[in-house]
């Protein structure tokens, strides 16, 4: 699986847009990018999944860039509740069944 | 509620006792993967089944670990000779066997364990 880098922390606030880049310099042709999102003492649960340009649906966007080296998870009008660890993934999801997660990004969102 | 239940939600035993976790996966789905998390980590794959064919185990799978999944359809996770590093959330994930994207996994609320 492909390495990522995303950041350790985030701050926003309510009502705010909020942009999480990742890094997969090496991704591969087959790689899809996913975003996951966990709450504490909860099991992660997936946001959006994309292999090139835009993918939207109601709760994020995930835009994608041509040469697909890094992409950037959007979330419009942040609440208190998207207060979270958001991990983004790269693999070959069809075939590598087992997820590799790193550390995740924290978002906070403030009042 | 993603639809995967996980029994207990939290286990608290001695260093040295057996224990075992079950995960109940979404009907339909034929694959069931578990994971372990530790404070301040993403989620580490532990093992992964297609139907009742244990079909890939990590590194992290010590010989104190086995787990099942008899018939297809619940899977068991069992920790022999428990260990204080053992400590983890213990999470279980299902999907469906599919052609096209997106590829996506539903995860359980976790078995939370504490050797003490």
């Amino acid at each position: 699986l492909a390495k990522t880098t995303q950041p350790i922390s985030m701050d926003s606030y309510e009502g705010q847009e909020v942009n999480i880049t990742c890094s997969h310099n090496n991704i591969a042709t087959n790689d899809y990018i996913t975003w996951y999102q966990q709450f504490p003492s909860q099991g992660p649960r997936f946001i959006i999944q994309g292999y090139k340009t835009k993918v939207t649906n109601e709760v994020a966007s995930l835009f994608i860039p041509a040469d697909r080296k890094s992409s950037t998870l959007s979330l419009p009008r942040v609440s208190l509740s998207d207060t979270a660890v958001y991990y983004c993934l790269v693999g070959d999801m069809e075939r590598d069944y087992k997820l590799s997660f790193g550390a995740g990004t924290t978002v906070t969102v403030r009042a | 509620d993603t639809g995967v239940s996980q029994n207990p939600r939290h286990k608290i035993t001695k260093r040295g006792q057996n224990v075992t976790f079950r995960c109940d996966p979404i009907s339909e789905h034929n694959r069931l993967y578990w994971y372990r998390q530790t404070l301040g980590q993403g989620p580490e794959f532990l093992t992964y089944f297609q139907n009742e064919a244990q079909l890939e185990k990590s590194r992290l799978l010590s010989d104190r670990f086995s787990a099942e999944r008899p018939k297809g359809s619940f899977s068991t996770l069992e920790i022999q000779r428990t260990e204080q590093g053992d400590s983890a959330m213990y999470l279980c994930a299902s999907s469906a066997r599919q052609g096209a994207p997106p590829y996506e996994q539903y995860f359980g609320p976790g078995t939370r364990l504490t050797v003490t």
